[in-house]
């Protein structure tokens, strides 16, 4: 999985309560996303961070957050999960640019994630 | 393993044969196309990209044509194995500098022993 680890890997909430997920890459790459994915949809891009303190929201980013102290972690917050937000999350990492492969976006091994 | 999608298109394929799998992306101005595999409980898997000035573009076993007047990909799989069972998407990027990708819903790949 291209040096990106996910933790945890399997979580399960109660709705109302706050929710992080972490990212973390050995890879050195400038980008970073977080998706989810849903029966019946592709892959929706929640947040994405192109440099440390560096984000920006993505198509579906309601309710959740995110933060990237380091190059090497990107955090998802869901300030207060909802039933709605049970998904599997991934994150990806690009390393940006126009060379080979560098604008390729690799995947993590995702977190399952169930709010009850 | 999580399904990630109740409805995908299925592609059955008797092992040994070959395969496509078919994309219809909906951006004309799109640059930069990949092609993802994702096994399931797993996270997608790269396979192969091509760029908007290419057609066809080959790697180990896999294949990727590019009609950009019909705004239609495709991936071919030689000789299937049973490990290529899968679902496939692609993923489209909408122009250069945007590092954002959209993503197909995918097709379900399953290879018949």
């Amino acid at each position: 999985d291209a040096g990106i680890t996910q933790s945890p890997r399997h979580k399960v909430t109660e709705t109302g309560t706050p929710v992080t997920l972490r990212c973390h890459q050995t890879e050195n790459h400038r980008y970073m996303y977080w998706y989810r994915q849903d029966p019946g949809h592709g892959l929706r891009l929640i947040h994405y961070s192109y440099g440390v303190k560096d984000t920006d929201k993505g198509e579906v980013s309601d309710g959740y957050s995110v933060s990237r102290s380091k190059t090497e972690d990107f955090l998802l917050t869901l300030e207060s999960a909802t039933s709605s937000q049970t998904s599997v999350y991934f994150c990806a990492i690009s390393e940006g640019g126009t060379g080979t492969l560098q604008e390729t976006q690799y995947f993590g091994p995702g977190t399952r994630l169930l709010v009850l | 393993g999580e399904s990630v999608g109740l409805h995908l298109p299925t592609l059955s394929v008797q092992e040994g044969d070959n395969s496509i799998i078919n994309c219809a992306y909906s951006n004309s101005a799109s640059d930069y196309f990949i092609w993802y595999k994702q096994e399931s409980g797993k996270g997608p898997q790269f396979i192969i990209d091509i760029r908007s000035n290419m057609d066809k573009r080959q790697g180990q076993r896999v294949t990727v044509l590019l009609n950009k007047t019909v705004k239609h990909l495709s991936l071919q799989i030689a000789a299937t194995q049973p490990g290529d069972s899968a679902v496939y998407f692609c993923a489209e990027r909408a122009n250069f500098g945007n590092e954002k990708l959209t993503f197909g819903t995918g097709t379900r790949l399953t290879i018949i022993p």
